[in-house]
């Protein structure tokens, strides 16, 4: 049963385009959202949070977005650059209970920016 | 350098050996956590530690895996008669807990990467 799901496995754009990443989750108790990108060959890095008591978040060039009666949360990247190109992922963590702090991560969706 | 640090990087053994792998947490953080990532997937949970209290285990985690964090510093993750199907890399991440949602972000280390031949 995959709770979090990114449908686009990869995306590819041109630089200093926007980039749209796109995460959907079903399990309700989920209530934080992260983001983080992955190189090959090393660990995942954090980018950007959002609660879900917000429906934005920004940080620089990367703004999150969540709406919860869609269960949708994108990742937005202004300007896209080269350097972005990488393996983004989404996760979630649900409000409370025995999983509270475990991090559910969808499949990734690699990112390619071309310059 | 005082991110997450994991030891070693790439393990490569044989059917039926034990291999024990070591993680390193930001020094202040309290919770420690484990994953696995195989190719094409998102990482998946494994098991994570508050302190040294181990709060929970994945079913993923059969009864071959046994983590400890005994003092609650650093973790090993040991896994003994390897399998090919435990292949994989070996995540580990940590996060302060506590003070909100912040205390939720979790970083992660470089991982250990594993050949079960």
């Amino acid at each position: 049963d995959q709770q979090v799901k990114q449908n686009s496995p990869s995306l590819s754009v041109q630089e200093g385009r926007i980039s749209i990443l796109n995460c959907d989750y079903t399990n309700s108790m989920f209530d934080y959202f992260l983001w983080y990108k992955k190189y090959p060959a090393e660990g995942p890095t954090f980018l950007i949070s959002i609660s879900s008591i917000k429906d934005k978040n920004e940080d620089g060039r990367f703004t999150v977005f969540l709406n919860k009666s869609a269960k949708h949360l994108s990742l937005h990247i202004v300007p896209s650059q080269p350097g972005d190109s990488a393996v983004y992922f989404c996760a979630a963590i649900p409000a409370g209970g025995t999983s509270y702090g475990k991090l559910t991560f969808g499949q990734g969706t690699i990112l390619t920016v071309h310059p | 350098d005082t991110g997450v640090s994991q030891d070693p990087r790439h393990k490569i053994t044989k059917r039926g050996q034990n291999v024990t792998f070591r993680c390193d947490p930001i020094s202040e953080h309290n919770r420690l956590y484990w994953y696995r990532q195989t190719l094409g997937q998102g990482p998946e949970f494994l098991t994570y530690f508050q302190n040294e209290a181990q709060l929970e285990k994945s079913r993923l985690l059969s009864d071959r895996f046994s983590a400890e964090r005994p003092k609650g510093s650093f973790s090993t993750l040991e896994i003994q008669r390897t399998e090919q199907g435990d292949s994989a890399m070996y995540l580990c991440a940590s996060s302060p807990y506590g003070g909100g949602a912040q205390g939720e972000t979790q970083y992660f280390g470089p991982g250990t990467r594993l050949l079960v031949l």
